[in-house]
């Protein structure tokens, strides 16, 4: 089993939907969580974190966790062509700050 | 205009060279890291640095090392030894070693092994 696994995609949605993207994780005594955005051929480029049960917004976004399921999602409200990206789901390691990313979500928003 | 840079953006190697991937950063961080992402796949972890004069293998760190010689400054060399090195490297930097701080990326360099 990995230790943080996404749906690779890709995920396609219409222009002004809601976008849904998925991440769950194997260590339970995990603490932080990240969302990455990620264009093709760029560096990946932070849009949430989350340390505590329960959603978070930001804008357009929302991070949603839940530790007893051990799954972090990230919500796109209002969906825009310049979302399509591929978004990697991160969690924290204690040890040195480490991050451990999954393989990342391919998002596809079609006009 | 704080942030991460890193270069060159591009990098060709023959088989059997050593190439040293410069990654520097004013954004006053203690914390370094180098990953390493190939096409399809997320980012695994070469080698971190929590401060200067320290560092630590990371889970793909064989064919690698780094140094950390100022706080600004931790350039990775990709030796022959590593036997697959095509790939994009990514330099990240966050304010402490803590899993809680987020982690900040450099714009990478894609290395392409001739």
């Amino acid at each position: 089993q990995k230790e943080v696994e996404q749906n690779s995609g890709p995920l396609s949605v219409p222009e002004g939907a809601i976008a849904s993207l998925n991440c769950t994780y194997s260590d339970r005594g995990s603490q932080s969580f990240f969302w990455y955005r990620q264009y093709s051929g760029k560096s990946p480029e932070l849009i949430m974190s989350i340390y505590s049960n329960g959603d978070k917004e930001d804008g357009r976004f929302t991070a949603q966790l839940n530790k007893a399921s051990q799954y972090v999602s990230l919500l796109i409200r209002d969906s825009q062509p310049s979302d399509s990206a591929t978004y990697l789901c991160a969690v924290g390691r204690n040890q040195g700050g480490k991050l451990i990313f999954g393989q990342g979500t391919e998002l596809s928003v079609k006009p | 205009d704080g942030g991460i840079t890193q270069s060159p953006k591009y990098l060709f190697r023959k088989e059997g060279q050593n190439v040293t991937l410069s990654c520097e950063q004013n954004l006053n961080h203690d914390a370094m890291y180098w990953y390493r992402q190939d096409p399809g796949q997320g980012l695994r972890l070469i080698y971190y640095s929590q401060i200067v004069n320290d560092f630590q293998k990371g889970d793909i760190a064989e064919g690698y090392s780094v140094s950390r010689e100022k706080k600004e400054s931790f350039p990775l060399t990709v030796t022959s030894a590593q036997k697959n090195p095509t790939a994009f490297y990514l330099c990240a930097s966050s304010i402490a070693a803590h899993s809680n701080n987020e982690q900040f990326f450099g714009p990478g360099t894609r290395l392409t092994v001739l």
